[in-house]
């Protein structure tokens, strides 16, 4: 069974303090690991697919990055609209590939 | 393209009631889902349509759960005789068959049961 651990549970930065939120993962197959926002109240808001290890993809004050094991997502001067719970998912090559694995996720607090 | 919509946004029931939500997939997706998320956890797999067909449902969905897409279109979740421990979001999501797959999900169906 896929499974996906997210650490810290929580952080909190201020504003310009960069970091990283870790996710671990075990998986059959690797067909993809997501990385996602949400806001409070709302659905996640997809950031980022990874589909091989080294692979990287950057999108504004985040990279994301994959190895055999886990994925960092990193932070570089975050601001306070950067607060958010970051989700980690991932979707394997089993019997069910099409549905993902999500972790509990980081909340992430960016104090101005 | 207006994203996944879920209707109604909130819903308060009493125990033992049925309720019923809607999910409007993006229209281009033949995939869609439905998972379910409560406070500090993150979504769980509940269901899955590819079209009309409805090709697997998670050990989560008991009997009281039913989910249905006809014409492969938009999408219902019921819940029957409501429990207080079925109080979560209700999260839709939906995708293309073609790689890379991207999930899109809606802003969710929060359910209270009192």
């Amino acid at each position: 069974e896929d499974q996906v651990t997210q650490s810290p549970e929580a952080l909190r930065l201020q504003e310009g303090e960069s970091s990283s939120l870790n996710c671990s993962y075990t998986v059959s197959g690797l067909r993809g690991l997501f990385w996602y926002r949400q806001d409070p109240g709302k659905g996640p808001e997809f950031l980022f697919t990874l589909y091989s290890a080294g692979e990287e993809k950057e999108k504004e004050r985040l990279k994301a990055t994959l190895t055999k094991k886990e994925s960092f997502l990193h932070i570089t001067a975050p601001k306070p609209e950067d607060s958010a719970t970051y989700l980690c998912a991932v979707r394997g090559s089993g019997g069910s590939n099409y549905k993902l694995t999500f972790g509990k996720g980081t909340l992430l607090t960016v104090n101005p | 393209d207006t994203g996944v919509s879920q209707n109604p946004r909130h819903k308060i029931t009493k125990r033992g009631q049925n309720v019923t939500f809607r999910c409007d997939p993006i229209s281009e997706h033949n995939r869609l889902y439905w998972y379910r998320q409560t406070l500090g956890q993150g979504p769980e797999f509940l269901t899955y349509f590819q079209n009309e067909a409805q090709l697997e449902k998670s050990r989560l969905l008991s009997d009281r759960f039913s989910a249905e897409r006809p014409k492969g279109s938009f999408s219902t979740l019921e819940i029957q005789r409501t429990e207080q421990g079925d109080s979560a979001m209700y999260l839709c999501a939906s995708s293309p068959d073609r790689l890379p797959y991207g999930y899109t999900f809606g802003s969710g169906t929060r359910l209270t049961v009192v």
